[in-house]
């Protein structure tokens, strides 16, 4: 059974980062896709970008680039996000999600269970 | 970038038959994905390419994808369904993004 077990809630001032970690239990960490997406409280589903452990390449949502890190650890398989330059609209939880295929038109079969991220001075 | 269109609300009586649409530009053409979220609870996959049904989710759930809509249809409603639910696709065009649909709350009267 695949597991995604994400870090605890964050409180940050604006203007700092904030780094989330998603530890993956089952299944093969490096064939698949791990994304992030957000959920601002009362809103929608907000996909952040995604990277593909094996190779270690990441791709993300053009509103975040320049802004948001994605990174995978294959040793411990772990992924991060690091979100930079926090507003308080970045206020929201944070889902990282695993993709079991490696293609451009896949689906999310797993959620972590989320990180809540709080913005504010 | 594309635009995924989903009505904000849909309501339902038990035992009735749901559809929810979801409508973005020759959006047969690409593969959708749909998920049920529960308050408090992370996203579920209920539907993904089309009309597949992953292991555990309810015959009751079915997908539909031609032309300008696709459509989840959720047959013999129950209370349980009672959920925001959202479609997803790929984006190929521009940064090849994923792409959320704004949701549907669905309401059991």
């Amino acid at each position: 059974q695949v597991q995604l077990v994400q870090s605890g809630a964050e409180v940050k001032k604006p203007g700092s980062s904030v780094k989330v970690s998603c530890k993956a239990s089952g299944g093969t960490f490096s064939s698949y896709t791990i994304s992030w997406v957000r959920q601002a409280p009362g809103q929608g589903l907000e996909w952040m970008g995604r990277i593909i452990p094996i190779l270690g390449i990441a791709n993300y949502a053009q509103k975040f680039q320049g802004r948001v890190t994605i990174t995978a650890d294959k040793s411990t398989s772990t992924a991060y996000m690091e979100l930079s330059s926090l507003r308080s609209e970045d206020t929201a939880v944070y889902y990282c999600a695993r993709d079991p295929t490696q293609s451009r038109d896949g689906y999310i079969d797993y959620w972590g269970q989320g990180t809540l991220v709080t913005v504010s001075s | 970038s594309y635009v995924l269109t989903q009505p904000p609300s849909v309501s339902v009586a038990p035992g009735k038959t749901a559809r929810i649409t979801c409508g973005g530009n020759n959006i047969g053409s690409k593969s959708v994905h749909w998920y049920q979220q529960k308050p408090g609870q992370a996203p579920v996959l209920v539907i993904y390419y089309d009309s597949d049904r992953p292991s555990g989710i309810p015959e009751r759930f079915s997908g539909s994808n031609s032309g300008n809509t696709a459509t989840l249809t959720i047959s013999r409603v129950e209370a349980g369904d009672e959920a925001d639910y959202y479609c997803q696709v790929w984006d190929s065009s521009s940064d090849h993004s994923v792409v959320f649909g704004g949701g549907t709350k669905l309401t059991v009267l």
